[in-house]
């Protein structure tokens, strides 16, 4: 199946510092989803982004299909933005997720 | 905006013991999944649903698990007897056109088999 693989695997960051995510694939894609889960456990959408960019606030997202990656950028971090944001990528009818980067924002 | 929803929040069971989880999906969804998360890992398939009967399943959907959607809102997941290793997160999600469509994730139920 495909592989996704995130890094880095563990990030710490002070409030207000930018920081950029990277996900890789090992195969096209239709389907590549950005999530943010929460402290609670919660899966929270950020972007739908099999191709090309989007901003939604703080955040904004880029996939190269054509070179199998996709980066999340969170801009002037805040301590809620702590949690950890899971890439994942459609598979054989379900999506396939990596193993996520824990971010933590420090005060 | 819709939501998916799920009961119960926080499920403990005994070993042994049958659960079942309930979903409600976002209404004009017509493709419905259920994934699992054990704590501290990443989110693993299970198996998903379309039209009535299932699509695709995973290795870990083994014959302890069913689903079910009984009455056109619900969408159900079934663990017959419960073992251990079966205490994790089960999300339920759906989409309107299926895998290559944005899957919407309801908050989960966390699920505790002593």
């Amino acid at each position: 199946g495909i592989q996704v693989e995130q890094s880095p695997p563990d990030l710490i960051l002070q409030e207000g510092a930018n920081s950029t995510l990277r996900c890789n694939f090992s195969d096209s894609v239709n389907n590549l989803q950005w999530f943010h889960q929460n402290p609670w456990g919660q899966l929270i959408n950020l972007f739908y982004i099999p191709s090309g960019t989007k901003q939604n606030g703080r955040l904004s997202a880029t996939t190269v299909a054509t070179e199998r990656y996709s980066l999340l950028y969170i801009s002037s971090s805040q301590t809620t933005d702590s949690g950890v944001y899971f890439c994942a990528v459609d598979g054989k009818d379900a999506l396939n997720f990596g193993k996520g980067t824990s971010l933590l924002v420090t005060p | 905006e819709p939501e998916v929803t799920q009961t119960p929040s926080h499920q403990v069971t005994q070993m042994g013991q049958e659960v079942i989880l309930r979903c409600v999906p976002i209404s004009n969804h017509l493709y419905f999944y259920w994934y699992r998360q054990i704590l501290g890992q990443k989110v693993e398939f299970l198996v998903s649903f379309y039209n009535n009967e299932i699509s695709e399943k995973s290795e870990i959907f083994d014959d302890q698990f069913s689903v079910e959607r009984p009455d056109g809102s619900n969408f159900t997941l079934k663990i017959r007897s419960t073992k251990l290793e079966d205490s994790a997160m089960y999300f339920c999600a759906g989409s309107r056109t299926g895998s290559t469509d944005t899957q919407y994730f309801g908050p989960g139920t966390r699920l505790t088999v002593l």
